[in-house]
């Protein structure tokens, strides 16, 4: 099974300060079909996940500009540029390259 | 835009089974691909597995072989998921999706297993 490594654990930011998440992963998610099966989610206390970005850098639709997604291969990242006050809750990356699909630890956001 | 509802919360007993639904609110789930996905309290998330469309060859994790059937009635547009055998570290939310990148995900079932 592909392994989904992330980091920070958890992290503090001050409203209006940006914030970024790193995931790895064990093995490329890049597809021959030259699609790269990561996503990103956040869940908030209570709720499902919600998805931000799939296909490793798009934004869903509705997802706020300020979140952004890059990386390729192995490495990939979310950003947030202006962390707002909603944005608390669990992130998690997820692979679907091939089965099982896995999903990262989680990184919890806070806000100070 | 399609949404998926699931079924209310449960408790069963160790060894008992357990059949949560998810009910499709829209008329293009014939061609969505339903995922089972559970997280343990305080947990990560863990896949379980999928049905695809037309309803055949569903795919298992390889942990719930045996342990899980998946099944999907077209008419009325909506998937099943049973878990036998149940032991407390069953104990979980389950949560239907559909294909990934449309973001759809069920409200989640809570499956308590207690003596």
């Amino acid at each position: 099974d592909i392994v989904m490594t992330q980091t920070p654990l958890s992290l503090s930011v001050t409203p209006g300060q940006p914030a970024s998440i790193s995931c790895k992963s064990s093995r490329s998610l890049l597809h021959s079909d030259g699609k790269t099966y990561l996503y990103w989610y956040l869940q908030k206390a209570g709720q499902s996940p919600q998805l931000l970005i799939y296909e490793a850098s798009n934004r869903f639709s509705g997802v706020p500009d300020r979140f952004s997604a890059s990386g390729s291969g192995t490495d990939f990242t979310l950003k947030i540029s202006r962390v707002e006050a909603e944005d608390v809750g669990l992130y998690y990356c997820m692979h679907s390259l091939k089965v099982p699909p896995t999903f990262g630890g989680g990184t919890k956001m806070e806000i100070k | 835009q399609m949404q998926l509802v699931q079924s209310g919360a449960e408790v069963k007993k160790p060894g008992a089974s357990v059949k949560v639904s998810c009910k499709a609110d829209g008329d293009i789930f014939t061609g969505y691909y339903i995922h089972w996905v559970r997280q343990a309290p305080g947990q990560g998330f863990e896949w379980m597995g999928w049905i695809n469309p037309d309803g055949n060859g569903p795919k298992y994790a390889q942990k719930f072989q045996g342990r899980v059937t998946m099944t999907r009635d077209t008419s009325i547009s909506t998937a099943y998921m049973e878990l036998s055998s149940l032991i407390s570290d069953d104990t979980a939310v389950y949560y239907c999706a559909s294909n990934w990148s449309s973001g759809h995900w069920g409200q989640g079932t809570l499956v308590t297993v207690s003596s």
